[in-house]
């Protein structure tokens, strides 16, 4: 069955540090791959998506996620936080089952 | 655009109350999805319709969670009676995707209704 497993429920990083928040999937087939983002009392927001080509993706906020089929794996980077990256991160697949399954999200706090 | 709107942000009732939670999605999408967000289970997928009908009802727990899309602009999902652990955070969201092409466009989510069943 397939299923996003995103390790770290929560990471803390000094603001200017960098950052990767890891997520691997399950899927036979290369799975149509997301990163959202959740601020607090909000919705979720598209950060980033790839679906084929590049492996290297660049997204808003100025996050990139690099897809990994060896390792099945679609890691989240920036190179430097800000204080307002605090939130939480979701990762998620989408899969010809059509449904897009999201993994169980990483806090991420913001050391000053 | 508005985006997504749900309403009440806030929801707070004694168990074995019904209870409705409602989405307007964006103007022009096709796609609807009942999410439910707990600390415990994460995200989950309740129910998705795709021009307005129910595709995928499978997430939904029990037979005391229903939901409808009477048309394009509006859906309810509706928990009757409720219990304590139905108290969660639920987010609507909606999209513009072909079932044919399958659901790869980004998802556009409400900012969600906090439940809470005493």
């Amino acid at each position: 069955a397939q299923s996003v497993t995103q390790p770290d429920i929560h990471i803390t990083v000094s603001e200017g540090a960098s950052l990767e928040l890891r997520c691997n999937y399950s899927y036979g087939a290369t799975p149509y791959l997301f990163w959202y983002v959740q601020s607090p009392g909000q919705g979720l927001q598209l950060l980033l998506k790839y679906f084929s080509g590049d492996t290297l993706v660049q997204g808003i906020k100025g996050f990139e996620a690099e897809f990994k089929r060896s390792q099945s794996s679609f890691n989240l980077r920036k190179p430097s936080v800000h204080w307002s990256d605090a939130a939480e991160y979701f990762c998620a697949s989408y899969s010809s089952a059509s449904k897009i399954i999201f993994g169980s999200g990483t806090r991420l706090s913001i050391r000053p | 655009d508005a985006g997504v709107i749900q309403s009440p942000r806030h929801e707070v009732t004694e168990m074995g109350q019904e209870v409705t939670l409602r989405c307007k999605p964006i103007s022009g999408h096709n796609s609807l999805f009942w999410y439910r967000q707990t600390m415990m289970r994460g995200l989950e997928l309740l129910i998705y319709f795709n021009n307005n009908v129910p595709i995928d009802d499978s997430g939904m727990p029990e037979d005391r969670f229903s939901a409808k899309m009477p048309n394009a602009s509006f859906s309810t999902l509706k928990i009757q009676p409720s219990e304590p652990r139905d108290s969660a955070v639920y987010f609507c969201a909606s999209s513009l995707g072909e079932m044919a092409q399958g659901f790869r466009e980004k998802l556009f989510f409400g900012s969600g209704t906090q439940l809470s069943v005493l």
